[in-house]
């Protein structure tokens, strides 16, 4: 069986720094691109990010590029997401997902970011 | 950078009624649209991949038509566990983009 579990969310001050993780298991994490979604609550999905199963090649969307980065350990099946300088309109629920290049199919329960002062 | 519109917004429907949403994008995707399920306080499922294609597990009710620019998907009869937010995303162009949402709820 597919398992993604995200956690590192929490509630953190404007311009502060959280590492999100997301530890997967039941298929050969290498063989996967790995994709970072994003959903205000009520809100619509958006993209974040994405890295190739041996994590040479990575995405950022436009509104993320320069404060977050994404890495993969694949010894230990695990995602990364390195959240910096961040502001209150990345409050989210974050999500990692497994896919193809541009299409994530399996996804984890999420961790909630907030970001307030 | 590519748009995603759904239509409508919220559909009101009963069960065993036939759905029909809409996905329209603002310039062609060919056929790189999937089609998601999210209910609530639960993470989204992938239902149909390259515009027709059901992924593993999903009912045959559920099918997905279109390419280019306008797709559809149909829920050929509504079970009480459709009742959920669907949201189409484009992944032919960078960035992948996903539509706003159509509400399927009861009436």
């Amino acid at each position: 069986e597919v398992q993604l579990v995200e956690s590192g969310g929490g509630l953190v001050q404007p311009g502060g720094s959280l590492r999100l993780s997301c530890v997967v298991s039941g298929f050969t994490f290498s063989d996967y691109w790995m994709h970072w979604v994003r959903q205000v609550p009520g809100k619509g999905l958006v993209w974040v990010s994405r890295i190739d199963g041996d994590g040479r090649t990575t995405s950022y969307a436009d509104s993320v590029k320069g404060r977050f980065t994404i890495s993969r350990d694949n010894a230990k099946n695990t995602l990364y997401l390195q959240v910096n300088s961040l502001r209150v309109d990345d409050t989210a629920v974050y999500y990692c997902a497994r896919g193809t290049v541009g299409r994530p199919d399996y996804w984890g329960q999420g961790t909630l970011v907030t970001v307030s002062p | 950078e590519i748009v995603l519109t759904q239509s409508p917004a919220t559909l009101s429907l009963s069960p065993g009624e036939r759905a029909t949403l809409s996905c329209r994008a603002s310039q062609s995707v060919s056929n790189y649209l999937a089609w998601y399920q999210q209910k609530p306080g639960q993470a989204p499922r992938l239902l149909i991949f390259a515009a027709f294609n059901r992924a593993t597990g999903i009912p045959a009710r559920f099918s997905g038509s279109g390419s280019g620019t306008d797709f559809t998907l149909t829920i050929s009869s509504l079970e009480p566990e459709d009742f959920a937010v669907y949201y189409c995303q484009q992944h032919s162009n960078w960035p992948p983009a996903f539509g706003q949402g159509t509400k399927v709820e009861i009436k």
